[in-house]
């Protein structure tokens, strides 16, 4: 089956701008969750969806959102770009009941 | 002090070794997970803990829930095992799929 797809790959914006980063799950899975990977921090958790619906959010500004679609496709958009953006956003999806967890190849942002 | 510690941060090793990076956290959890990232982000799930032990060919990852302690073996390494790896748990009070990560662990296998 095809594994989780994220768009685009890379990105360049420019400080201020805004971006929306997209994530299919895999075929089946209902929860979507987004993960933040930097040098100086690691990982974090973003937020998590489920049945379009928000059921976890990390501790990240409000310029960090998201949402979820009726088909479990997943966007995160980021507004006001900040240079400490320029990340490697991972996307990760898992089927209900079911903790393991297919992640995406990620989306990495540069801010400029 | 972080939820998840993983040690150590660099490991180096020759093509063969029998390698263990281990993973202590400090909350309950319900899951502990093991992954890989290879250069250029992608991350690969490993094991997904909640007791015992998992082997999968030459990787064996064990849990102590008692101890809040994990660890994961490579065994007979080879340099395609070069990667990062990371530790990760799902907080037993957490609903949903919210991961907490350790610093993750580079190691790197040389022929």
């Amino acid at each position: 089956k095809a594994g989780v797809t994220q768009t685009p790959r890379y990105l360049i914006k420019t400080r201020g701008q805004q971006v929306t980063l997209s994530c299919s799950p895999i075929s089946g899975h209902r929860s979507v969750s987004w993960y933040q990977q930097t040098p100086g921090q690691g990982l974090q958790f973003l937020f998590e969806y489920f049945s379009e619906t928000q059921r976890n959010k990390g501790n990240f500004p409000g310029r960090f959102s998201g949402r979820q679609f009726s088909n479990s496709r997943s966007e995160m958009n980021v507004s006001t770009l900040e240079l400490g953006d320029s990340a490697l956003y991972l996307c990760a999806s898992s089927g209900q009941g079911n903790y393991g967890y297919t992640f995406g190849s990620g989306t990495r942002l540069t801010v400029v | 002090k972080n939820e998840v510690e993983q040690s150590p941060q660099n490991l180096t090793a020759q093509e063969g070794e029998f390698i263990t990076i281990n993973c202590s956290y400090s909350v309950g959890i319900s899951a502990l997970h093991w992954l890989q990232q290879h250069p250029g982000g992608g991350i690969v799930s490993l094991f997904m803990l909640s007791s015992g032990k998992k082997k999968h060919g030459r990787l064996i990852a064990t849990i102590n829930i008692q101890e809040k302690h994990s660890s994961l073996h490579i065994t007979a390494s080879h340099p395609r095992d070069s990667a990062v790896y990371i530790c990760a748990v799902r907080g037993r009070e957490t609903s949903g799929s919210r991961l907490t990560f350790g610093e993750g662990t580079q190691l790197t296998v040389n022929p």
